[in-house]
């Protein structure tokens, strides 16, 4: 069964500082990789995809991947409140298009 | 863009209603949509894959005939939860991925969820 592995957290930073999520996945054939957060109440929003080795950056957001190790990580820099919020890894299931999830890490950030 | 828009966001019933669900996809078509539904503090759990002029793909677990499904067009499907009951109370939320022809690394986008309760 493919599956997809985070920290549930509460994971909790001071304003301003670096918020680290990680998250590992099972398939070695998954091609494409996402990160939604999701506000209390609320519906997850697509916040970066990654699809190649290495980083990607947007903003204050980057996203790693390492298929060999198979693990995808978020840095946010510059924690703002306004981050807190449950952050879920997806990966593509390449059979029929599906999304795994996996449980979501919280994100505190204390002002 | 990739703006997928979910009506309604609140329905509050009783028990034995039919409620309806729609999911539209405004700037882009899709081919396929999903439906999922999430508990409080739990994941979100997919319940069905809906696939444009075709039947959905239901998961394990989930009555096809409580959970109508219908992908007519390319950008609309809708869920109708039949003859709802308290247990069905939750937040259900669509997402489509624009079609794999548009480019291999497609996301999903989320509506913005419905909230439903019934009494």
């Amino acid at each position: 069964q493919k599956e997809v592995e985070q920290n549930s957290g509460p994971l909790s930073v001071p304003e301003g500082a670096i918020a680290s999520l990680n998250c590992t996945y099972s398939d070695r054939g998954s091609q494409s990789f996402f990160w939604y957060r999701q506000y209390s109440g609320k519906s997850p929003e697509l916040i970066m995809s990654i699809y190649s080795n290495g980083d990607k950056e947007d903003g204050r957001f980057t996203a790693q991947l390492n298929k060999a190790s198979q693990y995808v990580s978020l840095l946010i820099r510059d924690s703002q409140p306004s981050d807190s919020a449950t952050y879920l890894c997806a990966v593509n299931d390449n059979q029929g298009g599906k999304l795994i999830f996996g449980q979501g890490t919280e994100l505190s950030v204390k002002p | 863009g990739a703006v997928v828009s979910q009506h309604p966001s609140r329905v509050i019933c009783k028990s034995g209603t039919s409620v309806k669900i729609e999911c539209r996809s405004l700037d882009f078509q899709a081919t396929t949509m999903f439906w999922y539904r999430q508990f409080p503090k739990q994941s979100l759990m997919l319940m069905a894959t809906s696939n444009e002029g075709s039947k959905a793909t239901y998961e394990q677990g989930v009555e096809k005939d409580k959970f109508l499904i219908n992908h007519a067009s390319l950008t609309l499907s809708t869920l109708t939860v039949t003859s709802a009951h308290p247990e069905d109370s939750s937040f259900y939320i669509c997402s489509a991925r624009p079609p794999p022809w548009e480019g291999v690394h497609q996301p999903q986008h989320f509506g913005d969820g419905t909230r439903l309760s019934i009494l």
